[in-house]
């Protein structure tokens, strides 16, 4: 089945430390994408990726930090620097030229302490 | 700004009765917009895709509608059920490559 996996389903930090989500899709997907979702909010973008090897930030890009050294992998750090960390985080992925048509992995719940 | 919101925040209705959920968005130089489904604690699946260039469109009991010169779309759910329970959010992209996203109704079928 092709699909977006994310793990962990629920990650607990402390306060202080650097954490990577990890997001993978064997979608064939060219294009990556990291969200943020809290209550009441829409979904913001942190960063998008259209190619291996390069990355550019969304609108909410400070305190994280992303890779993309394989096609099939995203994984996004939360560093110590986020100021607000704790949230509902969502991948997903799209072919280049239908972005829109994202695909999300069922997302982590991150909850630093 | 390009800004896209969502009302009601939240909505409660017995099974069975039809209901609409509004999506407004401020710049309406749309590609297309999108209403999607998010389960509690899950991701989202795509529902239903507007073309800029479409006033509706339909899957089975959903019904989705267009007005670009007012800045409007309209998702119409018949005859509900309580399957039906998630949030609903829509989204806009434009042509610079981003997804603008509403914050989403809440929706509770009641049995």
């Amino acid at each position: 089945d092709g699909g977006i996996t994310q793990s962990p389903k629920y990650l607990f930090r402390k306060e202080g430390q650097n954490v990577t989500l990890s997001c993978e899709q064997n979608l064939n997907h060219d294009a990556m994408y990291w969200y943020r979702q809290d209550p009441g909010q829409g979904l913001r973008l942190i960063y998008y990726s259209q190619i291996v090897n390069d990355f550019q930030k969304g609108d909410i890009a400070e305190g994280y930090s992303v890779s993309r050294e394989k096609k099939e992998s995203f994984p996004l750090t939360v560093t110590s620097a986020q100021k607000n960390p704790t949230a509902f985080y969502l991948c997903a992925s799209s072919s280049m030229d239908r972005y829109y048509e994202q695909y999300f992995g069922p997302g982590t719940r991150l909850t630093v302490t | 700004k390009q800004e896209v919101t969502q009302i009601p925040a939240a909505l409660s209705v017995p099974e069975g009765e039809n209901l609409v959920l509004n999506c407004s968005f401020t710049d309406s130089a749309i590609y297309n917009l999108q209403w999607f489904r998010q389960d509690p604690g899950k991701g989202l699946t795509s529902l239903l895709l507007i073309q800029s260039s479409q006033r509706e469109q339909t899957s089975g009991r959903l019904n989705a509608s267009l007005d670009k010169s007012s800045g409007r779309s309209t998702l119409y759910i018949a005859a509900s059920q309580p399957g039906d329970s998630a949030t609903y959010l829509c989204a806009v992209s434009y042509s610079n490559y981003q997804l603008i996203w509403g914050a989403g109704t809440k929706l509770i079928i009641k049995p």
